[in-house]
């Protein structure tokens, strides 16, 4: 079993939309959780993180995390065509060491 | 300020041929990282930097890579006798040190062996 997985899409979501990414993780010991965003030949940009169960909100961006399911998600409300992009999931696993995902592809339909 | 600078941004080489990367972390990010991107995958982490000691260097996929820092600056990854399965995008990140710290990416090098 890989430590974190993730569906790799593609996900096509019309735009208005919400968008719903999911991730599961191995280590039930792990504290800090990661979504990063990646345009298609860029690097990878942190959107959002948590630490702690439930939800937190940041603009269209909702990251939930369920530790007992060892599950976290992002939800991407009022989805845009910008936001079409490969969006993945790191937890962090040591003091430094952050283990991703293998990224979950989304598409947003104008 | 200025972020992450890595170079050279696109690399081929034959097989069989040895190639450095280099790393310019933002300044006074003491902690820095390498991964490596296959095409489509996520991100796969090499090793790790605290100043220029490597905590945690079990990522290195075989003795024919090897990474190096100078103090808290540059740091170099070598990579030996390339070969084929080398080739993806090389991404280095630097953070300050502690665990709730940002990781910041670099724009990272494409290796190409063929």
């Amino acid at each position: 079993q890989k430590e974190v997985e993730q569906n790799s899409g593609p996900l096509s979501v019309p735009e208005g939309a919400i968008a719903s990414l999911n991730c599961t993780y191995s280590d039930r010991g792990s504290q800090s959780f990661f979504w990063y965003r990646q345009y298609s030949g860029k690097s990878p940009e942190l959107i959002m993180f948590i630490y702690s169960n439930g939800d937190k909100e940041d603009g269209r961006f909702t990251a939930q995390l369920n530790k007992a399911s060892q599950y976290v998600s992002l939800l991407i409300r009022d989805s845009q065509p910008s936001d079409s992009a490969t969006y993945l999931c790191a937890v962090k696993v040591s003091a430094q060491k952050l283990v991703f995902g293998q990224g979950t592809r989304l598409t947003i339909n104008p | 300020g200025a972020g992450v600078s890595q170079s050279p941004s696109n690399k081929v080489t034959e097989k069989g041929k040895d190639v450095e990367l280099r790393c310019d972390p933002i300044s006074g990010h003491t902690a820095l990282y390498w991964y490596r991107q296959r095409l489509g995958q996520g991100l796969e982490f090499l090793i790790y930097f605290q100043g220029n000691s490597a905590p945690d260097k079990s990522g290195l996929p075989s003795d024919r890579f090897s990474a190096e820092r100078t103090g808290e600056s540059v740091s170099t990854l070598t990579i030996q006798r390339t070969q084929q399965e080398d080739s993806a995008v090389y991404l280095c990140a630097s953070s300050l040190w502690g665990s709730s710290y940002e990781q910041y990416f670099g724009p990272g090098t494409r290796l190409t062996v063929t």
